[in-house]
Protein backbone atom coordinates (compact mmCIF):
# COMPACT_ATOMS: atom_id res chain seq x y z
CA UNK A 1 0.00 0.00 0.00
CA UNK A 2 0.87 3.50 -0.01
CA UNK A 3 3.44 4.82 2.20
CA UNK A 4 3.85 8.65 3.78
CA UNK A 5 6.51 9.33 5.85
CA UNK A 6 7.80 11.90 8.08
CA UNK A 7 10.94 13.17 9.38
CA UNK A 8 12.40 14.12 11.99
CA UNK A 9 9.69 11.25 14.42
CA UNK A 10 11.11 13.21 17.41
CA UNK A 11 12.84 16.32 17.74
CA UNK A 12 13.91 19.10 20.85
CA UNK A 13 14.34 22.68 20.37
CA UNK A 14 14.97 25.74 22.43
CA UNK A 15 12.17 28.17 22.35
CA UNK A 16 12.92 31.29 19.55
CA UNK A 17 14.43 28.22 17.22
CA UNK A 18 12.74 27.30 13.66
CA UNK A 19 12.32 23.65 13.04
CA UNK A 20 11.50 22.03 9.98
CA UNK A 21 9.24 18.83 9.79
CA UNK A 22 8.60 16.98 5.93
CA UNK A 23 6.20 14.74 4.87
CA UNK A 24 6.99 12.90 1.96
CA UNK A 25 4.71 10.40 -0.33
CA UNK A 26 6.92 7.56 -1.13
CA UNK A 27 5.31 5.41 -3.85
CA UNK A 28 2.78 7.35 -4.90
CA UNK A 29 2.06 11.32 -5.90
CA UNK A 30 0.03 13.80 -3.58
CA UNK A 31 -0.94 17.23 -4.93
CA UNK A 32 -2.56 17.73 -1.72
CA UNK A 33 -1.93 16.71 1.65
CA UNK A 34 -2.90 17.98 5.54
CA UNK A 35 -1.21 18.52 8.52
CA UNK A 36 -2.64 17.72 11.81
CA UNK A 37 -1.84 18.95 15.05
CA UNK A 38 -2.37 16.15 18.28
CA UNK A 39 -2.09 17.67 21.78
CA UNK A 40 -1.96 14.84 24.25
CA UNK A 41 -5.08 12.13 25.14
CA UNK A 42 -6.52 14.68 22.66
CA UNK A 43 -7.60 14.02 18.95
CA UNK A 44 -6.43 15.51 15.71
CA UNK A 45 -7.05 18.89 14.74
CA UNK A 46 -6.66 20.37 11.18
CA UNK A 47 -4.20 22.86 10.63
CA UNK A 48 -3.82 23.26 7.07
CA UNK A 49 -4.21 22.17 3.46
CA UNK A 50 -0.89 21.76 1.85
CA UNK A 51 -1.42 22.35 -1.83
CA UNK A 52 1.56 21.33 -4.43
CA UNK A 53 2.28 24.51 -6.56
CA UNK A 54 0.24 27.13 -4.61
CA UNK A 55 -0.58 28.79 -1.29
CA UNK A 56 -1.44 26.47 1.69
CA UNK A 57 -5.08 27.00 2.95
CA UNK A 58 -4.99 27.05 6.62
CA UNK A 59 -7.74 26.49 8.91
CA UNK A 60 -9.64 29.24 11.11
CA UNK A 61 -6.91 30.32 14.31
CA UNK A 62 -4.03 28.26 12.80
CA UNK A 63 -1.17 31.45 12.21
CA UNK A 64 -0.04 31.19 9.24
CA UNK A 65 3.37 33.51 9.48
CA UNK A 66 3.97 30.69 12.52
CA UNK A 67 3.30 27.63 10.90
CA UNK A 68 4.93 27.71 7.09
CA UNK A 69 3.77 25.37 4.77
CA UNK A 70 5.56 24.53 1.65
CA UNK A 71 4.34 22.20 -1.53
CA UNK A 72 7.98 21.98 -2.96
CA UNK A 73 6.91 18.65 -5.47
CA UNK A 74 3.74 16.01 -6.24
CA UNK A 75 5.94 13.98 -2.93
CA UNK A 76 7.27 16.59 -0.40
CA UNK A 77 5.26 18.83 1.87
CA UNK A 78 6.88 20.43 4.65
CA UNK A 79 5.85 21.92 7.81
CA UNK A 80 8.22 24.92 9.68
CA UNK A 81 7.14 25.72 13.03
CA UNK A 82 8.67 29.36 13.40
CA UNK A 83 9.92 30.77 16.30
CA UNK A 84 8.98 27.90 18.43
CA UNK A 85 7.43 28.22 21.89
CA UNK A 86 6.67 25.65 24.67
CA UNK A 87 2.75 25.88 23.54
CA UNK A 88 3.75 24.86 20.31
CA UNK A 89 4.87 21.38 22.04
CA UNK A 90 2.81 18.80 20.23
CA UNK A 91 2.53 15.47 18.01
CA UNK A 92 2.41 16.97 14.33
CA UNK A 93 0.78 14.50 11.90
CA UNK A 94 0.77 14.43 8.06
CA UNK A 95 -1.76 13.01 5.21
CA UNK A 96 -2.49 12.44 1.77
CA UNK A 97 -4.89 11.19 0.08
CA UNK A 98 -4.48 8.13 -2.15
CA UNK A 99 -5.03 7.90 -5.83
CA UNK A 100 -8.32 7.34 -7.06
CA UNK A 101 -7.52 3.44 -7.71
CA UNK A 102 -7.00 3.89 -3.57
CA UNK A 103 -10.35 5.23 -3.83
CA UNK A 104 -10.15 8.19 -1.60
CA UNK A 105 -8.39 6.33 1.45
CA UNK A 106 -5.95 8.83 3.26
CA UNK A 107 -2.61 7.96 4.38
CA UNK A 108 -0.87 8.63 7.26
CA UNK A 109 2.65 9.53 8.71
CA UNK A 110 3.65 7.89 11.93
CA UNK A 111 4.07 11.77 13.24
CA UNK A 112 6.62 14.02 14.53
CA UNK A 113 6.92 14.74 18.35
CA UNK A 114 7.91 18.27 18.88
CA UNK A 115 9.14 18.87 22.21
CA UNK A 116 10.34 22.86 22.66
CA UNK A 117 12.34 23.81 25.74
CA UNK B 1 -19.74 21.98 8.81
CA UNK B 2 -19.48 18.56 9.58
CA UNK B 3 -18.97 16.87 13.09
CA UNK B 4 -18.51 13.94 14.89
CA UNK B 5 -19.22 13.25 18.01
CA UNK B 6 -17.40 9.78 20.27
CA UNK B 7 -19.83 9.68 23.44
CA UNK B 8 -16.99 7.62 25.20
CA UNK B 9 -13.76 9.01 26.11
CA UNK B 10 -12.81 5.92 28.17
CA UNK B 11 -14.32 1.85 27.65
CA UNK B 12 -12.43 -1.03 29.56
CA UNK B 13 -13.48 -4.28 28.57
CA UNK B 14 -12.46 -7.96 29.83
CA UNK B 15 -10.16 -9.86 27.31
CA UNK B 16 -12.52 -12.08 25.07
CA UNK B 17 -15.49 -9.87 26.07
CA UNK B 18 -16.82 -7.96 22.94
CA UNK B 19 -17.05 -4.15 22.26
CA UNK B 20 -19.04 -1.66 20.83
CA UNK B 21 -17.58 2.02 20.32
CA UNK B 22 -20.39 4.77 19.06
CA UNK B 23 -19.72 7.44 16.82
CA UNK B 24 -22.30 10.05 15.86
CA UNK B 25 -21.87 12.11 12.79
CA UNK B 26 -23.30 15.53 11.46
CA UNK B 27 -23.04 16.36 7.91
CA UNK B 28 -25.84 17.12 5.46
CA UNK B 29 -24.87 14.83 2.79
CA UNK B 30 -23.59 11.07 2.92
CA UNK B 31 -20.36 10.90 4.25
CA UNK B 32 -17.33 9.16 4.04
CA UNK B 33 -16.86 7.60 7.31
CA UNK B 34 -14.05 6.02 8.26
CA UNK B 35 -11.87 4.11 11.97
CA UNK B 36 -8.53 4.43 12.93
CA UNK B 37 -6.85 3.06 15.83
CA UNK B 38 -3.66 4.84 17.39
CA UNK B 39 -1.01 3.16 19.86
CA UNK B 40 0.37 5.49 21.96
CA UNK B 41 2.98 7.53 20.22
CA UNK B 42 2.37 6.38 16.76
CA UNK B 43 0.13 7.70 13.39
CA UNK B 44 -3.02 6.27 12.84
CA UNK B 45 -3.92 2.95 11.19
CA UNK B 46 -7.25 2.49 8.82
CA UNK B 47 -9.50 -0.03 10.41
CA UNK B 48 -12.29 0.56 7.87
CA UNK B 49 -14.23 2.60 6.14
CA UNK B 50 -17.74 3.46 4.73
CA UNK B 51 -17.96 5.28 1.32
CA UNK B 52 -21.52 3.47 -0.33
CA UNK B 53 -23.38 -0.05 -0.41
CA UNK B 54 -23.82 -2.50 2.31
CA UNK B 55 -23.96 -0.64 5.71
CA UNK B 56 -22.11 -3.52 7.16
CA UNK B 57 -18.32 -2.62 6.52
CA UNK B 58 -15.85 -5.47 7.33
CA UNK B 59 -12.19 -4.12 8.42
CA UNK B 60 -8.67 -5.31 9.74
CA UNK B 61 -8.03 -7.13 12.73
CA UNK B 62 -11.72 -8.53 12.91
CA UNK B 63 -13.45 -4.97 13.27
CA UNK B 64 -16.54 -4.25 12.04
CA UNK B 65 -18.58 -1.07 11.77
CA UNK B 66 -22.50 -0.46 10.58
CA UNK B 67 -23.55 2.96 9.09
CA UNK B 68 -27.10 3.38 10.19
CA UNK B 69 -28.57 6.72 8.14
CA UNK B 70 -31.39 7.20 10.41
CA UNK B 71 -29.57 7.39 13.78
CA UNK B 72 -26.38 9.11 12.33
CA UNK B 73 -24.25 6.58 13.35
CA UNK B 74 -21.05 4.32 12.37
CA UNK B 75 -20.49 2.29 15.38
CA UNK B 76 -17.35 -0.04 15.50
CA UNK B 77 -17.87 -3.28 16.56
CA UNK B 78 -15.44 -6.28 17.55
CA UNK B 79 -16.73 -10.14 18.54
CA UNK B 80 -14.21 -10.69 20.95
CA UNK B 81 -11.58 -8.29 22.08
CA UNK B 82 -7.73 -9.12 22.40
CA UNK B 83 -5.29 -7.41 24.62
CA UNK B 84 -2.90 -5.91 21.28
CA UNK B 85 -6.91 -4.57 20.95
CA UNK B 86 -6.18 -1.81 23.65
CA UNK B 87 -5.45 1.54 22.20
CA UNK B 88 -7.21 4.85 20.90
CA UNK B 89 -10.02 5.00 18.42
CA UNK B 90 -10.90 7.66 16.20
CA UNK B 91 -14.21 7.92 14.42
CA UNK B 92 -13.66 10.62 11.18
CA UNK B 93 -15.56 11.92 8.21
CA UNK B 94 -14.69 13.10 5.26
CA UNK B 95 -16.49 15.75 3.09
CA UNK B 96 -15.93 14.28 -0.24
CA UNK B 97 -14.18 12.88 -2.72
CA UNK B 98 -14.15 15.37 -5.26
CA UNK B 99 -10.66 16.23 -4.77
CA UNK B 100 -8.60 19.10 -2.63
CA UNK B 101 -9.88 20.33 0.43
CA UNK B 102 -12.43 17.93 0.09
CA UNK B 103 -10.49 15.12 1.25
CA UNK B 104 -9.60 16.60 4.78
CA UNK B 105 -11.14 14.60 7.83
CA UNK B 106 -13.17 15.58 10.74
CA UNK B 107 -12.17 13.53 13.94
CA UNK B 108 -14.32 12.25 16.92
CA UNK B 109 -12.45 13.47 20.10
CA UNK B 110 -11.33 9.54 20.18
CA UNK B 111 -11.91 7.04 22.94
CA UNK B 112 -9.32 5.08 25.04
CA UNK B 113 -9.57 1.33 25.06
CA UNK B 114 -8.61 -0.33 27.82
CA UNK B 115 -8.34 -4.11 27.80
CA UNK B 116 -8.10 -6.10 31.31
CA UNK B 117 -6.40 -9.54 31.51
Amino acid sequence: GAVVSQHPSRVICKSGTSVKIECRSLDFQATTMFWYRQFPKQSLMLMATSNEGSKATYEQGVEKDKFLINHASLTLSTLTVTSAHPEDSSFYICSAPGTPAIYNEQFFGPGTRLTVL
Amino acid sequence: AQSVTQPDIHITVSEGASLELRCNYSYGATPYLFWYVQSPGQGLQLLLKYFSGDTLVQGIKGFEAEFKRSQSSFNLRKPSVHWSDAAEYFCAVQKGNSGGSNYKLTFGKGTLLTVNP
